[in-house]
């Protein structure tokens, strides 16, 4: 199975900054990595998909890179509705592993 | 517009069996592959199975492997999970999930639409 690793574990930001999150599979997923926004209470949204296509409706703020075993989201001058947990998934290989989270909360 | 709906969830005995259903509108059912995710309460996501669009396909975590059994009913736009010899570490919210693939040349399996959830909890 692909082991799915995020850092930060959290992070504390004001509006207005811009903060990245790294996701690295424990082997190469080319680029089949997708990232998910989850509020509290609610269900998952797909973001990005394929590392860097933004998913339709979704901010162009949000912006995915890399390739391989390393991976970023980076989120433009952070907005008030961003504060949320960010989760990566692969999607090379069966089990569709995700990372284990990145909680980004309001500093 | 895409429409998920679990249902089935609840407070169940240990060893004992539950079967989740999600209900689907807004699109063509028999298109897509579908999959379950759950998650613990206060912890991350955690794929659980996925069946291709003709439902000749499956595949499972090792988790539920041989205790879960994930089937749909493309007549009546329905996915389902029976799950079998439930564990108190199977307690969580369920999802069910489209299988959107997307992109251009190659097309990424991706989690493109999401129900609400349904929560089991395994207790005694």
């Amino acid at each position: 199975d692909i082991q799915m690793t995020q850092s930060p574990s959290s992070l504390s930001a004001p509006v207005g900054d811009r903060v990245t999150i790294t996701c690295r599979p424990s082997q190469s997923v080319a680029t089949y990595l997708n990232w998910y926004q989850q509020k509290p209470g609610k269900a998952p949204k797909l973001l990005i998909y394929a590392a860097s296509s933004l998913y339709r409706g979704v901010p162009s703020r949000f912006i995915g890179s890399g390739s391989g075993t390393d991976f970023t989201l980076t989120i433009n001058s952070l907005q008030p509705e961003d504060f949320a947990t960010y989760y990566c998934q692969q999607s090379f290989s069966t089990p569709f592993t995700f990372g284990p989270g990145t909680k980004v909360d309001l500093k | 517009q895409v429409h998920l709906v679990e249902s089935g969830g609840g407070v169940v005995q240990p060893g004992r069996s539950l079967r989740l259903s999600c209900a689907a509108s807004g699109f063509i059912f028999s298109s897509y592959g579908m999959n379950w995710v759950r998650q613990a309460p206060g912890k991350g996501l955690e794929w659980v199975a996925v069946i291709w669009a003709d439902g000749d396909n499956y595949y499972y975590a090792d988790s539920v492997k041989g205790r879960f059994t994930i089937s749909r009913d493309n007549s009546n736009n329905t996915l389902y999970l029976q799950m079998n010899s439930l564990r108190a570490e199977d307690t969580a919210t369920y999802y069910c999930a489209r299988e959107g693939k997307l992109g251009i040349p190659v097309a990424v399996d991706t989690f493109d639409s999401w129900g609400q959830g349904t929560l089991v909890t395994v207790s005694s």
